[in-house]
């Protein structure tokens, strides 16, 4: 079992483009969450997902970020029209039920130039 | 508000020396605790949660409902316990409410 892969380790992209952030669970998981950490602050919550369905978003900012978790195929978190301060580790965690017991992947960290 | 606090930011002990790592949350229900550890460039591991009572590496946490703390503790440091500690709460809802970190080190 890989465990949770997240991919790219490392992204970079220009203000005003876009970033695609993949988050593949470990096998047999169907729950995934997202976390945000900025620098010098802890994990945020943003979005819980299961297979086809958005359960909370409520971390979600309202505008420029999106995600999904098709029925094939990784968990992808979108962020449009990238902003220096969308600059952050972006962490995925899966779980096989919904109550904690999470698998951290190692994390995407964007900057933004 | 479902809040997790973490007060010290960096902890500095020498080798064999005891160390407690604060944690205080708040919340109106039942939550369940957990502790997150982070060695330098690797993801984050389940160190230990309050319901399985074990003790992982030495480490040990007891829940606190009367003082609202989860305190993670080890009678004698090593030095590859140098990390950063995260305590999280699981409410009602699905999701982990994280503390902002406590960044152990250990000197030889």
């Amino acid at each position: 079992n890989a465990g949770v892969m997240q991919n790219p380790r490392h992204l970079v992209r220009r203000r005003g483009q876009e970033a695609r952030l993949r988050c593949s669970p470990m096998k047999g998981h169907s729950h995934v969450y997202w976390y945000r950490q900025l620098p010098e602050e802890g994990l945020k919550f943003m979005v819980y997902l299961q297979k086809e369905n958005i359960i909370d978003e409520s971390g979600m900012p309202k505008e420029r970020f999106s995600a999904e978790f098709p029925k094939e195929g990784p968990s992808i978190l979108r962020i449009q029209q990238v902003v220096r301060g969308d600059s952050a580790a972006y962490f995925c965690a899966s779980s096989p039920y919904s109550e904690g017991g999470y698998t951290f992947g190692s994390g995407t960290r964007l900057t933004v130039v | 508000a479902q809040r997790v606090t973490q007060p010290e930011k960096l902890l500095s002990v020498f080798k064999g020396a005891p160390v407690e790592l604060k944690c205080n949350y708040s919340y109106s229900g039942s939550p369940e605790l957990f502790w997150y550890v982070q060695y330098s460039r690797q993801r984050l591991q389940l160190l230990l949660r309050h319901i399985s009572r074990e003790s992982i590496k030495g480490f040990t946490a007891d829940l606190n409902k009367g003082e609202t703390s989860f305190h993670l503790k080890k009678p004698f440091a090593q030095e590859e316990d140098s990390a950063m500690y995260y305590c999280a709460l699981s409410g009602d809802t699905d999701k982990l409410i994280f503390g902002t970190g406590t960044r152990l080190q250990v000197f030889p």
